[in-house]
């Protein structure tokens, strides 16, 4: 099931803070997340799994709650670079136990302004 | 390194025709996915190759087809192309297969009129 993304828009000055919000209906053992500029592709920003371990490469910070089935960006001190829609990605598990595909959420378009 | 590439970046095709699609993964990966995203969309997942197999499929007709080649290389096919094909399609890669993270290239840019 898709998961659901929240807000679907938000609107920063620079240097202002937003969170973006996502939640399953399923139990997680992960959440991705990616970073799409107009007219490009997709880009990893982090990868938050069951125990806390966190992966990425951005001056991002998020958290995972389990429990909830929910997962939180924050993004603070805004620039204009991180404009943009904001994917969270959930991933699906197959017979043998592996993860095969992402199940992206519909997005939340950030924009920053000057 | 290279990256996940893509080719054609842009293409326009008429309702009926074939298109092929192709993608060249990032070096060391060998698990090869593809996504289509519909403007306004997140991407969904068309199925995922592995060892030159199918190994899962999402919700699509058998009008998209896929393969992969020995250099884990791949091509996704459309047939009968529809005007509801038109989107974004994403190669993505992975090593090792199942793993947690995966790439997307930049992209194929497919309208049907």
């Amino acid at each position: 099931q898709q998961p659901v993304q929240s807000p679907q828009a938000v609107i920063l000055r620079e240097g202002e803070d937003a969170v973006i919000n996502c939640s399953s209906s399923k139990a997680l053992y992960s959440v991705h997340w990616y970073r799409q500029k107009h007219g490009e592709a997709p880009v990893f920003l982090m990868i938050l799994l069951k125990g806390g371990e966190q992966k990425g490469h951005e001056k991002i910070s998020a958290s995972f709650n389990e429990k909830k089935q929910q997962s939180s960006l924050y993004l603070t001190a805004s620039q204009l670079s991180y404009s943009g829609t904001y994917f969270c990605g959930t991933p699906e598990i197959n017979s043998g136990g592996s993860n095969y595909k992402l199940t992206f959420g519909k997005g939340t378009l950030l924009t920053v302004n000057p | 390194d290279a990256g996940v590439t893509q080719s054609p970046t842009h293409l326009i095709k008429t309702r009926g025709q074939q298109v092929t699609l192709r993608c060249s993964p990032k070096s060391g990966h060998d698990t090869v996915s593809w996504y289509q995203q519909a403007l306004g969309q997140g991407p969904q997942f068309i199925f995922q190759y592995y060892e030159e197999e199918e190994r899962q499929r999402g919700n699509f007709p058998d009008r998209f087809s896929g393969h992969q080649f020995p250099n884990y290389s791949s091509e996704l096919n459309v047939n009968a192309l529809l005007l509801g094909d038109s989107a974004l399609y994403l190669c993505a890669s992975s090593y090792p297969l199942g793993s947690d993270t995966i790439y997307f290239g930049e992209g194929s840019w497919l309208t049907v009129v």
